[in-house]
């Protein structure tokens, strides 16, 4: 299957500093990607969705100020989580939208701010 | 997005099949059913969709009810590799301009040996 690729794939970061995960789709384009977000024993929450060349739209209660996404390319999305908190903490998953409809997800990058 | 609602967790023995159920029972008529699994500690890994027909890959097969209000996703020969949260998702096809993936709680699968 086709495959989407996270870097890193774990970061620890002091409060107060803004920390930048990559998505890329390796081996297709991807006009749409999507960030999730999940906490320890529980599901996967969706962030984001990323368009490239466009503005990103935000699901309601998420900080679009905060979580700044920026999908510059058909192969690239990036999700900096600016000012990071202890709150923050938690895996950062991606998705991209492959031509026949199935979504193929990153391996997730999983954050811990000090 | 229609909901849908899966047991939060089972047990099944390695060797035999699992049978995974999901009820969607306000599915629309242009939304599909996919299912995903998540091993611990990694992304969400396809494996199989379908609209109104049964599907059968290399992974699993899809049996979905004739009014399409539930489904049944079967692993013919369960591995202790295949211990993961099963996520059954119902979504609008491609071509609508929302279709994103909303996961719920999923059903924790269990392989013993």
């Amino acid at each position: 299957g086709a495959v989407v690729s996270q870097h890193p794939s774990w970061v620890i970061c002091k409060s107060g500093t803004s920390v930048k995960i990559e998505c890329r789709s390796l081996d297709f384009q991807a006009t749409t990607m999507f960030w999730y977000r999940q906490f320890p024993k529980q599901s996967l929450m969706l962030m984001a969705t990323s368009n490239e060349g466009s503005k990103a739209t935000y699901e309601q209660g998420v900080e679009k100020d905060k979580f700044l996404i920026n999908h510059a390319s058909l192969t690239l999305s990036t999700l900096t989580v600016t000012s990071a908190h202890p709150e923050d903490s938690s895996f950062y998953i991606c998705s991209a939208q492959g031509g026949t409809g199935e979504l193929f997800f990153g391996e997730g990058s999983r954050l811990t701010v000090l | 997005d229609a909901k849908t609602t899966q047991p939060p967790s089972m047990d099944c023995a390695e060797g035999r099949a699992a049978n995974l159920p999901c009820n969607h029972s306000t599915i629309s008529g242009n939304e599909y059913v996919y299912w995903y699994r998540q091993i611990h500690s990694q992304g969400p890994q396809y494996i199989i969709h379908g609209l109104k027909n049964n599907e059968t890959n290399e992974m699993a097969s899809l049996i979905i009810t004739e009014d399409r209000k539930s489904s049944t996703l079967i692993l013919p020969h369960a591995t202790l590799r295949d211990t993961a949260v099963y996520y059954c998702i119902v979504r609008r096809g491609r071509r609508s301009n929302d279709y994103k993936l909303s996961f719920g709680a999923g059903t924790t699968v269990t392989v013993r040996a």
